[in-house]
This record gives C-alpha cells, sequence and structure tokens, in this order.
C-alpha cells in the first residue's frame, strides 16, 4: 500500500540558509500535518492544511512557512536556518474517512 | 489546554517479560482520542492504537494490550512477552474533538529496551 511520501531523506544545510521540505500524502488523503522533533523530545505539532487551505497551527516559527498544493503535496520552506532548527521533521496525512494519520519516515534535517 | 504524562523515561526488560507503560492525559474536552506510536531506531513513527473517550473497553490486540480508565484519565499500554524487536521509544498522545485525527499533543515518550 502507498504510504506518506517524504523527500529528502537528509538534509545539511549552514546556518543562515533555506530548505524546503517535501511532502506527497496516502492518495485520497485530502490532509497533511508537519511536526519537528528535536533530539530525544517529543514531535511537536507544527501546522496543517485541510484541502489546500491551512486548517491550524502550532508552534512553527514565523520563519517558516508551508503550503499544499492542488495535488495535495505540501512543502515546508524554511528560512534563515539556525542550529536549533536540526531536527526530524514528520509529516503526517489522513482523511475523514480514515481514523488514523499516516506518518512518513521523516526528514532529517542538520544544520551546521 | 492538553497534556499527555509519560512519567516512565526508559524500561529496561529481559525479552520474554511484560512491558507495561503509563500515560496520563489532562483535557477539557468530553469527546478526545488517544493514541499509542511507536518509534524504532530506524525513527519512523509507526501507529499501534486510537481509543475514543466514549469506548472504555479494554481490548487485546496480539502482544498488546490497554486499559483505559477515565476515572483516573489514564491510558496504560502494555507489551506482553516482549521481544527484542519491541525495543523502541514509546508515544502515548491525545487529540481533542475539533482536531482532526492528525493533530497530536505527543507525551514525552518511554524509551523501552528489551535485551536477550
Amino acid at each position: 500500500a502507498a504510504g506518506v511520501i517524504q523527500s529528502p531523506r537528509h538534509l545539511i544545510k549552514e546556518k543562515r540558509e533555506t530548505a524546503t521540505l517535501k511532502c506527497y500524502p496516502i492518495p485520497r488523503h485530502d490532509t497533511v500535518y508537519w511536526y519537528q522533533q528535536g533530539p530525544g523530545q517529543d514531535p511537536q505539532f507544527l501546522i496543517s492544511f485541510y484541502e489546500k487551505m491551512q486548517s491550524d497551527k502550532g508552534s512553527i516559527p514565523d520563519r517558516f512557512s508551508a503550503q499544499q498544493f492542488s495535488d495535495y503535496h505540501s512543502e515546508l520552506n524554511m528560512s534563515s536556518l539556525e542550529l536549533g532548527d536540526s531536527a526530524l521533521y514528520f509529516c503526517a496525512s489522513s482523511s475523514l474517512e480514515v481514523a488514523e494519520a499516516f506518518f512518513g519516515q521523516g526528514t532529517r534535517l542538520t544544520v551546521v | 489546554a492538553q497534556k499527555v504524562t509519560q512519567a516512565q523515561t526508559e524500561i529496561s526488560v529481559v525479552e520474554k517479560e511484560d512491558v507495561t507503560l503509563d500515560c496520563v492525559y489532562e483535557t477539557r474536552d468530553t469527546t478526545y482520542y488517544l493514541f499509542w506510536y511507536k518509534q524504532p531506531p530506524s525513527g519512523e513513527l509507526v501507529f499501534l492504537i486510537r481509543r475514543n473517550s466514549f469506548d472504555e473497553q479494554n481490548e487485546i490486540s496480539g502482544r498488546y494490550s490497554w486499559n483505559f480508565q477515565k476515572s483516573t484519565s489514564s491510558f496504560n499500554f502494555t507489551i506482553t512477552a516482549s521481544q527484542v524487536v519491541d525495543s523502541a521509544v514509546y508515544f502515548c498522545a491525545l487529540s481533542g474533538p475539533t482536531d482532526s485525527w492528525g493533530k497530536l499533543q505527543f507525551g514525552a515518550g518511554t524509551q523501552v529496551v528489551v535485551t536477550p
């Protein structure tokens, strides 16, 4: 069965650079969520989109932005990267018919 | 505000022992959903179980079982006859009634180490 696809799996950036993370939800899933998991921490909700509109917002820094496109894939854009942005970034998708959010394998971002 | 507390930081057991993970939650919602996720060393988050606040029936699924008690706001999870492959971080999570399935408040996680 198709799963949530995140790319890239690993990313190394320097401070003050920008990064773009991509998420491709499971087919027919209309909701996408982004999470940030720092080392040794639990995942923190950043933002979500439903039918291409932002549906909820969590602890997402102003330097980050995201959107969901017409094909339902989503991108998380991070600018002016800081060392503290080094984390595992998860994307998850769901639909109203499925009482579960499916997580991708994550993108590990390292800022040096 | 929602809060999930997993007081156990790490649990170490020998293979075939049972492991019980504690989870205590706080919420003002009358309708809510509780989850357990597993995060193996490879890093992905694996969905294990979901329970809604109106269903306190405790069940067993293979080697997994859970004990949901609204009176004590607890949602404990047990792995029976643990195996080395069960070594992972286990997260308890909570979502509210108006939240979609994927907006979760996670606990801090419990590291389970199963040795042969």
